[in-house]
């Protein structure tokens, strides 16, 4: 079974500030995701990758299969990116999910 | 942009209870799932659902849930006789082809009392 660690589990930064959350996996995958939940608890999916680095917006993630870690970064970050962000990975049994970095941008 | 829909968003029911939790998928979505979040944990994957039968399922999906695609739209969670542990938010997700994410629903919070 795979095991999903994420880090930091908080963050309170300030606007502007450049953000990286990380995410490590112990089993081989064949696909990452980065989800955003809010306050309110639903789920969007911001990114999935298998490979290299994709980019929307202000975000970034990358993903190095070889050492079982993905970044997302965000950049120029506002108060409105606060949200708890999930790393999950995909592997034989379905997606298992890390536990979330709590973000809190503050103005 | 297509959504996938979950009713209702909030569900109480007194334990023992049966509980049909539905959604709407996108519509031109091939694969289903279902996933649980107890408050204050992470989310869990229960079951995923393709081709009409499920294809994956997770330990806690036990003989006590069951899912359902009754009508080519709506795909359904059942909960047989529920238990106060029952109680979480349950967030239903579809996608298209194998490469594409998965698009999740609002989730229904499901509270047994």
């Amino acid at each position: 079974k795979n095991e999903v660690e994420q880090s930091p589990q908080n963050l309170t930064a300030q606007e502007g500030e450049f953000i990286t959350i990380n995410c490590s996996y112990s089993v081989g995958i064949s696909a990452l995701h980065w989800l955003q939940q809010h306050p309110g608890g639903g789920i969007v999916s911001l990114f999935m990758l298998s490979s290299g680095k994709k980019k929307h917006g202000r975000l970034i993630a990358t993903i190095n299969i070889q050492e079982k870690h993905s970044s997302l970064h965000i950049t120029a970050s506002h108060p409105r990116d606060s949200a708890v962000y999930i790393c999950a990975v995909r592997g034989a049994d379905g997606l298992t999910f890390g536990k979330g970095t709590h973000l809190i941008i503050q103005p | 942009e297509p959504e996938v829909t979950q009713t209702p968003s909030h569900q109480v029911t007194q334990m023992g209870q049966e509980v049909i939790l539905r959604c709407v998928p996108i519509s031109n979505h091939l694969y289903f799932y279902w996933y649980r979040q107890i408050l204050g944990q992470k989310v869990e994957f229960l079951v995923s659902f393709y081709n009409n039968e499920i294809s994956e399922k997770s330990e806690i999906f036990d003989d006590q849930f069951s899912v359902e695609r009754p009508d080519g739209s709506n795909f359904t969670l059942k909960i047989r006789s529920t238990k106060l542990e029952d109680s979480a938010m349950y967030f239903c997700a579809s996608r298209g082809q194998s490469n594409q994410p998965q698009h999740f629903g609002d989730g229904t919070r499901l509270s047994i009392l």
